[in-house]
């Protein structure tokens, strides 16, 4: 069965600092995905980043790019020059490709990450 | 501009009774979820669908059902609900495989 692994419950940065959120995964599958999801105070789940399995270039969206360690099993966050609104709950997720059809995603525990003056 | 939408964003009923939490989204996703967020647990998928009328079981079913008679609208059941079931209940729509699932804004749900 899959698993993802966070062990970092709450963070703290400071405004401007980069962060980093630890994800690790165990899969036999050799074709997954991995996905990070942002939770604010409010509720929604807002998609962040996505890397494939097979994908030669770690993934980056704006501020968020994802170190994409394959031999380890980790893919982590990372958050360059955090702003005050990067406070919330962060959810790091792997896609699991179902043989009846449909994919499913693994949540891990999640990191409360707070952004400090 | 893409969404789903759910039918409460808070929620109380009584123990034993039966609990319709409805989720639409406007995407024409083939494959819809319903996953319930608990402090310290993340979030745990209860049922998925990836047709109309198919239906599969996640990693927690047990005490819930669900319906997906349209493509846009997946239903969560609590048949007899219990206090063990106030938890918030998120429900997410995906196009296809690899791409991103979009979340509803969520229905915390209290069992008294």
């Amino acid at each position: 069965a899959q698993k993802i692994t966070q062990t970092q419950p709450g963070m703290f940065v400071q405004e401007k600092e980069a962060v980093t959120l630890d994800c690790t995964y165990d899969t036999s599958d050799p074709s997954y995905g991995l996905f990070w999801y942002k939770q604010p105070s409010s509720g929604e789940m807002i998609f962040l980043i996505y890397q494939g399995s097979y994908d030669q270039q770690n993934a980056t969206e704006g501020r968020y790019s994802l170190n994409f360690q394959k031999a380890r099993k980790s893919a982590n966050l990372v958050i360059s020059a955090s702003q005050l609104g990067d406070s919330a709950m962060y959810f790091c997720a792997m896609r699991e490709i179902l043989t009846g059809g449909g994919n499913k995603l693994t949540f891990g525990t999640g990191t409360q990450l707070k952004v400090e003056l | 501009d893409v969404k789903v939408t759910q039918s409460s964003r808070y929620l109380v009923k009584r123990t034993g009774e039966k609990v319709f939490l409805e989720c639409v989204q406007d995407m024409d996703h083939e494959n819809m979820f319903w996953y319930r967020q608990d402090p310290g647990l993340g979030l745990r998928l209860i049922y998925f669908s990836y047709d109309v009328k198919m239906k599969e079981k996640g990693d927690i079913p047990e005490g819930y059902s669900v319906s997906r008679e349209k493509k846009e609208r997946f239903s969560l059941i609590l048949e007899s609900a219990s206090t063990n079931q106030t938890s918030m209940y998120l429900c997410a729509s995906t196009r296809d495989l690899g791409y991103e699932q979009y979340f509803g804004p969520g229905t915390r749900l209290t069992v008294t």
